[in-house]
């Protein structure tokens, strides 16, 4: 079985420019979140969709970051303009969880490591 | 809100040394834990999970028990190795019951390094 797919994996910016990142989740995983994994932190959710609908962003600054999930599959995470402090890695995971009170594993991508200079 | 405490770090041991990581947390309701594995260059990993208190989830090697009444899920193992050297999180969400849909909160890591 295949695995969270990220790309790219490494990406290097000046600030404000736009950036945007993929994800495709393991097939058949209807639900898909978007980590931002700070330098020394753990994870913090941004967003998170249940198959193409949003079900939480309450942590996605969005003046400046934009997600979507087209037909419930693939996902892209946006940011325009760029900030020094947006620089971290971006994680993206996929469960198979089809409601609330999940407790199913999440499986992770390898991540997205952005530099904003 | 839920928060999740780990230990300060970094870890180094020495191989066939005991481990401990210690995790706490601040959560409503049962919540289920986690600890993720994150080995060098490469994505996180789940490494095992309790879901009810008093369960006890384990592999390779690794346990940890779900304890309700010190709020705590702290890692163990018997023995490491080299190859145990890695970034561990724990990390909680709502579990069964909840209003999120596995959202995960995670502690700030802990890095393990173990010599030979």
């Amino acid at each position: 079985e295949a695995g969270v797919a990220q790309s790219p994996r490494y990406k290097i910016i000046e600030k404000r420019q736009s950036v945007a990142f993929w994800c495709n989740p393991i097939s058949g995983h209807a639900t898909l979140y978007w980590y931002q994994q700070i330098l020394g932190q753990g994870p913090k959710l941004l967003i998170q969709f249940q198959n193409n609908g949003v079900v939480d962003d309450s942590q996605l600054p969005k003046d400046r970051f934009s997600a979507e999930r087209l037909k419930g599959v693939d996902s892209t995470l946006k940011i325009q303009p760029a900030k020094l402090e947006d620089s971290a890695v971006y994680l993206c995971a996929s469960s198979s969880s089809t409601g609330q009170g999940s407790t199913d594993t999440q499986y992770f991508g390898p991540g997205t490591r952005l530099t904003v200079l | 809100g839920n928060s999740v405490t780990q230990m300060e770090g970094p870890v180094t041991l020495s191989e066939e040394a005991f481990l401990t990581i210690n995790c706490t947390y601040t959560a409503t309701g049962y919540p289920s834990l986690f600890w993720y594995v994150q080995y060098p260059g490469e994505g996180l990993q789940l490494l095992l999970k309790a879901t009810k208190a008093d369960d006890k989830g384990s592999n390779k090697g690794f346990e940890a028990t779900y304890r309700k009444e010190t709020t705590s899920f702290h890692l163990e193992k018997g023995s490491v190795q080299v190859s145990d050297s890695a970034v561990y999180f724990c990390a909680l969400s709502d579990g069964a019951g909840g209003t999120s849909y596995g959202k995960l909160t995670f502690g700030q890591g802990t890095i393990l390094t173990v010599h030979p």
